[in-house]
């Protein structure tokens, strides 16, 4: 069984500031890691992917997030918080299933990010 | 820019009520997922369409839920009879197909609220 948590239902941090979202994955296998942004009332936009290769990803809005095996973690940062930040952002995990080449998107409960001026 | 499509935005019924939500995927995209999401927790696969074909709807209650996608293009997840419980966000995601490396895109979805 595979499970995302994210520490932290809600983040606040001062406009400028060091975002910083906490992941944490359980899989017996690495898994494919994502981080998607919900804004209110709308669908899920996806930040940034992780697959194989280099483990520092980099997404859209200068957000980047680093997978680190050995931790089983996949922290989402942004070095400069703005005002338009504020929003809900979800980590989920998708592994194999057994003898596919795809398998479920699995989702944490959700961080919400609040950008104080 | 091609964005998935959903109808209404808004549905508010009564329980034992029928409901029925639409989706239009991306052109061209061959799969298509129905999410559940309950207000403060993240979204919950309810069923996978491969063209017209059920990949997945392990977590899909058959007793009341059902979801069709006849010309392999648009689909249609249905409620019958509402219960209170239902109440939730319903979104409905595409990509180009299966392979895990291929994202999803998501539709704005479709607030439920049952009283």
């Amino acid at each position: 069984a595979q499970s995302v948590t994210q520490l932290g239902s809600h983040v606040s941090v001062s406009e400028g500031a060091l975002v910083l979202l906490r992941c944490n994955y359980s899989s017996s296998v690495p898994p494919y890691l994502f981080w998607y942004v919900q804004y209110p009332n709308q669908g899920l936009q996806l930040l940034l992917k992780y697959t194989t290769g280099a483990t520092l990803v980099k997404g859209i809005n200068g957000f980047e997030a680093e997978f680190k095996k050995s931790e089983t973690s996949f922290h989402l940062t942004k070095p400069s918080a703005h005002m338009s930040d504020a929003a809900e952002y979800f980590c989920a995990v998708r592994k194999l299933a057994g003898g596919t080449s795809y398998g479920k998107l699995t989702f944490g409960q959700g961080t919400i990010l609040t950008v104080h001026p | 820019e091609a964005e998935v499509a959903q109808s209404p935005r808004y549905k508010i019924t009564e329980k034992s009520q029928a409901v029925a939500f639409w989706c239009d995927p991306i052109s061209g995209h061959a799969t298509l997922y129905w999410y559940r999401q309950i207000l403060g927790q993240g979204p919950e696969l309810l069923v996978q369409f491969q063209d017209e074909s059920v990949v997945d709807d392990s977590q899909l209650p058959k007793d009341r839920f059902s979801a069709e996608r006849l010309k392999g293009v648009d689909s249609t997840l249905k409620i019958q009879p509402a219960e209170l419980g239902d109440s939730a966000m319903y979104l409905c995601a595409s990509s180009l197909g299966l392979a895990v490396y291929n994202e999803q895109f998501f539709g704005p979805g479709t607030r439920l609220t049952v009283l």
